[in-house]
């Protein structure tokens, strides 16, 4: 059982690139998001999936692309990389199920660094 | 939209002092109200939860408090250790299953 599992850990990117940060629970859960964390500004919600076929924007969706083609995968696309974009992603999973905790179990992160 | 306010940003204690920390929801309709800690380079992890039905919830030196009415909510820690030092973050989640957060307190514990 390995939980959430997000790669890469480590990412450089020119301006203007692009790339997918992937994402991947096997805990069944229904729910998964995405997070950007940023100094002084804590863990702003980018799209979340309450199901497979299902997302939705977050607080800070501009410039990023998800789907959620299985229950298990999450990856979240930036189509075009801007400097702005330079922070520490975090993907994290629950349940959604009647009378389930709602805990959000997070992957170790990925550190994406924009030039 | 959703938001999520939390104060103090910083926070420093000496051992065995208690540490609290507050935060105010605007969407009335949030129904869940969990805390995570980050302890430096790690992920955030869960350390108590309160739902809306429910006033006060304690787990040993944790407990948190939820004022519906008010809309808001605090987290207590009593008897603060070292190991208690890291950034606490609040959350809460709306009907639209959006969890959304608070911008994070540092609580240092001094010995």
């Amino acid at each position: 059982n390995a939980g959430v599992t997000q790669t890469p850990k480590f990412q450089v990117l020119k301006t203007g690139q692009s790339m997918t940060l992937q994402c991947a629970q096997d805990m069944n859960h229904e729910y998964m998001s995405w997070y950007r964390q940023d100094p002084g500004m804590g863990l702003r919600l980018i799209h979340y999936s309450v199901g497979a076929g299902i997302t939705d924007q977050g607080e800070v969706p501009n410039g990023y692309n998800v789907s959620r083609s299985t229950t298990e995968d999450f990856p979240l696309r930036l189509l075009s990389a801007a400097p702005s974009q330079t922070s520490v992603y975090f993907c994290a999973s629950s349940y959604r199920r009647q009378g389930a905790t709602g805990e959000l179990f997070f992957g170790e992160g990925s550190r994406l660094t924009v030039l | 939209g959703e938001n999520v306010e939390q104060h103090p940003s910083t926070l420093s204690v000496q051992e065995g002092d208690s540490a609290v920390i507050k935060c105010t929801y605007s969407d009335s309709a949030s129904n869940y109200f969990p805390w995570y800690k980050q302890e430096l380079g790690k992920r955030p992890q869960l350390i108590i939860d309160i739902r809306s039905n429910v006033g006060e919830k304690k787990d040993q030196r944790i407990a948190v408090t939820l004022n519906k009415t008010a809309k808001h909510f605090s987290l207590h820690i009593t008897e603060t250790q070292p190991e208690d030092s890291a950034v606490y973050f609040c959350a809460a989640r709306s009907n639209t299953d959006k969890l959304i957060f608070g911008t994070g307190t540092r609580l240092q514990v001094f010995p």
